[in-house]
Protein backbone atom coordinates (compact mmCIF):
# COMPACT_ATOMS: atom_id res chain seq x y z
CA UNK A 1 0.00 0.00 0.00
CA UNK A 2 1.06 3.36 -0.74
CA UNK A 3 1.71 5.79 2.19
CA UNK A 4 3.42 9.28 2.39
CA UNK A 5 5.14 10.81 5.97
CA UNK A 6 5.62 13.97 6.66
CA UNK A 7 8.82 14.54 8.79
CA UNK A 8 7.80 17.62 10.36
CA UNK A 9 4.72 19.07 11.99
CA UNK A 10 5.73 22.24 11.90
CA UNK A 11 8.33 24.42 10.37
CA UNK A 12 9.16 27.73 10.75
CA UNK A 13 11.46 30.44 9.22
CA UNK A 14 12.42 33.92 8.66
CA UNK A 15 11.14 36.14 5.72
CA UNK A 16 13.53 35.81 2.81
CA UNK A 17 15.60 32.36 4.27
CA UNK A 18 15.25 29.27 2.36
CA UNK A 19 12.24 26.30 3.12
CA UNK A 20 12.12 22.84 3.11
CA UNK A 21 9.49 20.90 3.63
CA UNK A 22 10.18 17.11 4.24
CA UNK A 23 8.06 14.07 2.75
CA UNK A 24 9.35 10.29 2.38
CA UNK A 25 7.36 7.66 0.46
CA UNK A 26 6.03 4.64 0.56
CA UNK A 27 5.41 2.76 -2.93
CA UNK A 28 5.73 -1.06 -4.41
CA UNK A 29 5.94 1.13 -7.97
CA UNK A 30 6.35 4.40 -9.13
CA UNK A 31 4.15 6.77 -8.03
CA UNK A 32 3.10 9.96 -8.75
CA UNK A 33 3.76 11.94 -6.34
CA UNK A 34 2.05 15.77 -5.57
CA UNK A 35 2.44 18.80 -2.85
CA UNK A 36 -0.70 21.09 -2.07
CA UNK A 37 -1.27 23.61 0.27
CA UNK A 38 -3.89 25.01 2.32
CA UNK A 39 -4.49 28.36 3.36
CA UNK A 40 -7.22 28.73 6.36
CA UNK A 41 -10.59 28.84 4.81
CA UNK A 42 -9.44 28.33 1.39
CA UNK A 43 -9.38 25.41 -0.70
CA UNK A 44 -6.53 22.85 -1.06
CA UNK A 45 -4.46 24.22 -4.18
CA UNK A 46 -2.15 22.28 -6.11
CA UNK A 47 1.28 23.42 -6.03
CA UNK A 48 3.08 20.69 -8.11
CA UNK A 49 3.40 16.80 -9.46
CA UNK A 50 5.55 14.12 -10.39
CA UNK A 51 4.45 11.97 -12.53
CA UNK A 52 7.48 9.99 -13.73
CA UNK A 53 9.13 12.69 -16.64
CA UNK A 54 11.74 15.17 -14.90
CA UNK A 55 12.94 14.08 -11.31
CA UNK A 56 13.09 17.98 -10.71
CA UNK A 57 9.50 19.23 -10.57
CA UNK A 58 9.05 22.96 -10.48
CA UNK A 59 5.74 24.47 -8.75
CA UNK A 60 3.87 27.48 -8.58
CA UNK A 61 5.12 30.27 -6.53
CA UNK A 62 8.93 29.49 -6.62
CA UNK A 63 8.47 26.06 -5.51
CA UNK A 64 10.60 23.04 -6.75
CA UNK A 65 10.48 19.26 -5.80
CA UNK A 66 13.11 16.36 -6.52
CA UNK A 67 11.87 13.19 -6.43
CA UNK A 68 14.58 10.42 -5.34
CA UNK A 69 13.99 7.23 -5.88
CA UNK A 70 17.21 5.73 -3.56
CA UNK A 71 15.89 7.96 -1.04
CA UNK A 72 12.11 7.19 -1.44
CA UNK A 73 11.57 10.95 -1.13
CA UNK A 74 9.91 14.14 -2.44
CA UNK A 75 11.23 17.42 -0.01
CA UNK A 76 9.23 20.43 -1.11
CA UNK A 77 11.82 23.51 -1.19
CA UNK A 78 11.78 27.46 -1.80
CA UNK A 79 14.99 29.75 -2.29
CA UNK A 80 13.13 32.49 -0.15
CA UNK A 81 10.20 32.79 1.80
CA UNK A 82 7.40 34.71 1.49
CA UNK A 83 4.57 36.20 4.56
CA UNK A 84 2.21 34.60 2.10
CA UNK A 85 3.89 31.40 2.02
CA UNK A 86 2.67 30.56 5.64
CA UNK A 87 0.27 27.79 5.25
CA UNK A 88 0.05 24.02 5.38
CA UNK A 89 1.00 21.84 3.34
CA UNK A 90 0.19 18.32 2.43
CA UNK A 91 2.32 15.57 0.16
CA UNK A 92 0.34 13.20 -1.44
CA UNK A 93 0.74 9.41 -3.28
CA UNK A 94 -2.02 8.70 -5.86
CA UNK A 95 -3.35 5.50 -4.50
CA UNK A 96 -3.07 3.01 -6.91
CA UNK A 97 -5.52 0.84 -5.74
CA UNK A 98 -8.25 2.62 -6.40
CA UNK A 99 -9.45 5.08 -9.49
CA UNK A 100 -6.54 7.84 -8.87
CA UNK A 101 -7.62 8.98 -5.40
CA UNK A 102 -5.29 11.02 -3.49
CA UNK A 103 -3.22 9.82 -0.30
CA UNK A 104 -2.45 12.59 1.57
CA UNK A 105 0.01 12.81 4.72
CA UNK A 106 -0.73 14.52 7.70
CA UNK A 107 0.71 18.06 6.83
CA UNK A 108 3.18 20.27 7.63
CA UNK A 109 2.48 23.84 8.85
CA UNK A 110 5.06 26.53 7.70
CA UNK A 111 5.21 29.80 9.65
CA UNK A 112 7.06 32.47 8.25
CA UNK A 113 8.50 35.13 10.52
CA UNK A 114 8.84 38.89 9.45
CA UNK B 1 -17.95 28.45 -13.52
CA UNK B 2 -14.61 29.16 -11.72
CA UNK B 3 -14.54 26.18 -9.28
CA UNK B 4 -16.08 23.98 -7.21
CA UNK B 5 -18.73 25.12 -4.62
CA UNK B 6 -19.35 23.88 -1.29
CA UNK B 7 -22.78 24.81 0.61
CA UNK B 8 -23.12 25.46 3.50
CA UNK B 9 -19.70 26.83 4.89
CA UNK B 10 -20.57 25.92 8.42
CA UNK B 11 -22.76 23.68 10.05
CA UNK B 12 -23.36 23.22 13.82
CA UNK B 13 -25.11 20.22 14.55
CA UNK B 14 -26.76 18.23 17.74
CA UNK B 15 -25.75 14.52 18.25
CA UNK B 16 -28.47 12.51 16.71
CA UNK B 17 -29.27 14.98 13.94
CA UNK B 18 -29.16 14.20 10.21
CA UNK B 19 -27.03 16.85 8.01
CA UNK B 20 -26.71 17.29 4.51
CA UNK B 21 -23.72 18.53 2.69
CA UNK B 22 -24.33 19.91 -1.03
CA UNK B 23 -21.25 20.23 -3.57
CA UNK B 24 -21.29 21.89 -7.56
CA UNK B 25 -18.30 20.83 -9.34
CA UNK B 26 -16.92 22.28 -12.35
CA UNK B 27 -19.28 21.89 -14.89
CA UNK B 28 -17.03 19.88 -17.60
CA UNK B 29 -15.67 17.53 -14.73
CA UNK B 30 -17.52 13.99 -14.70
CA UNK B 31 -15.39 12.95 -11.51
CA UNK B 32 -16.42 14.08 -8.45
CA UNK B 33 -14.95 13.02 -4.74
CA UNK B 34 -15.48 13.73 -1.59
CA UNK B 35 -12.87 13.47 1.44
CA UNK B 36 -12.99 14.43 5.28
CA UNK B 37 -10.47 16.59 6.76
CA UNK B 38 -10.73 16.29 10.97
CA UNK B 39 -7.85 18.39 13.08
CA UNK B 40 -4.28 18.45 12.38
CA UNK B 41 -4.75 15.54 9.54
CA UNK B 42 -4.75 15.30 6.23
CA UNK B 43 -7.57 14.87 4.46
CA UNK B 44 -8.93 11.27 3.47
CA UNK B 45 -10.65 9.59 1.02
CA UNK B 46 -14.88 8.98 0.94
CA UNK B 47 -16.00 8.35 -2.08
CA UNK B 48 -16.03 9.25 -5.74
CA UNK B 49 -18.65 9.38 -8.69
CA UNK B 50 -18.54 8.93 -12.36
CA UNK B 51 -21.39 10.66 -13.79
CA UNK B 52 -24.13 9.55 -11.00
CA UNK B 53 -23.02 6.26 -10.66
CA UNK B 54 -20.78 5.60 -7.66
CA UNK B 55 -17.91 3.62 -7.94
CA UNK B 56 -15.86 3.51 -5.12
CA UNK B 57 -16.58 3.91 -1.36
CA UNK B 58 -14.02 3.90 1.69
CA UNK B 59 -14.58 1.87 4.84
CA UNK B 60 -14.57 5.25 6.42
CA UNK B 61 -18.03 5.37 5.19
CA UNK B 62 -19.49 3.82 7.35
CA UNK B 63 -23.93 3.14 7.01
CA UNK B 64 -25.04 6.52 8.21
CA UNK B 65 -23.30 8.20 5.42
CA UNK B 66 -24.80 8.28 2.15
CA UNK B 67 -24.12 10.29 -0.98
CA UNK B 68 -25.53 10.62 -4.56
CA UNK B 69 -24.98 12.84 -7.83
CA UNK B 70 -28.56 11.96 -9.36
CA UNK B 71 -27.73 13.97 -12.69
CA UNK B 72 -24.19 13.65 -12.65
CA UNK B 73 -23.60 17.63 -11.57
CA UNK B 74 -23.74 18.16 -8.29
CA UNK B 75 -23.38 15.63 -5.21
CA UNK B 76 -24.83 15.49 -1.75
CA UNK B 77 -23.22 14.06 1.22
CA UNK B 78 -26.06 12.85 3.90
CA UNK B 79 -24.77 12.24 7.31
CA UNK B 80 -27.44 10.20 9.69
CA UNK B 81 -27.77 10.14 13.59
CA UNK B 82 -24.65 12.19 13.68
CA UNK B 83 -21.79 11.65 16.53
CA UNK B 84 -19.28 14.09 17.90
CA UNK B 85 -17.15 12.01 15.85
CA UNK B 86 -18.16 13.28 12.31
CA UNK B 87 -16.84 16.33 13.61
CA UNK B 88 -14.81 17.36 10.14
CA UNK B 89 -14.11 19.52 7.34
CA UNK B 90 -15.79 17.84 4.12
CA UNK B 91 -14.41 18.53 1.10
CA UNK B 92 -15.19 18.06 -2.39
CA UNK B 93 -12.75 17.78 -5.27
CA UNK B 94 -13.81 17.25 -9.23
CA UNK B 95 -11.63 16.51 -11.79
CA UNK B 96 -11.93 15.03 -15.46
CA UNK B 97 -11.66 11.73 -16.80
CA UNK B 98 -9.49 12.85 -19.36
CA UNK B 99 -6.96 14.24 -17.16
CA UNK B 100 -6.47 10.56 -15.04
CA UNK B 101 -3.36 9.28 -14.60
CA UNK B 102 -2.13 13.52 -15.11
CA UNK B 103 -4.59 14.39 -12.05
CA UNK B 104 -6.56 17.75 -11.96
CA UNK B 105 -8.18 17.86 -9.29
CA UNK B 106 -10.02 21.23 -7.49
CA UNK B 107 -10.94 21.10 -4.54
CA UNK B 108 -13.63 23.48 -2.89
CA UNK B 109 -13.46 25.27 0.35
CA UNK B 110 -15.43 22.87 2.46
CA UNK B 111 -17.78 22.16 4.67
CA UNK B 112 -16.82 22.83 8.23
CA UNK B 113 -18.90 20.02 10.62
CA UNK B 114 -18.86 20.91 14.53
CA UNK B 115 -21.34 18.21 16.21
CA UNK B 116 -22.46 19.17 19.59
Amino acid sequence: AQSVTQLDSHVSVSEGTPVLLRCNYSSSYSPSLFWYVQHPNKGLQLLLKYTSAATLVKGINGFEAEFKKSETSFHLTKPSAHMSDAAEYFCVVSDSGSQGNLIFGKGTKLSVKP
Amino acid sequence: DTGVSQDPRHKITKRGQNVTFRCDPISEHNRLYWYRQTLGQGPEFLTYFQNEAQLEKSRLLSDRFSAERPKGSFSTLEIQRTEQGDSAMYLCASSSARQRGDHGYTFGSGTRLTVV
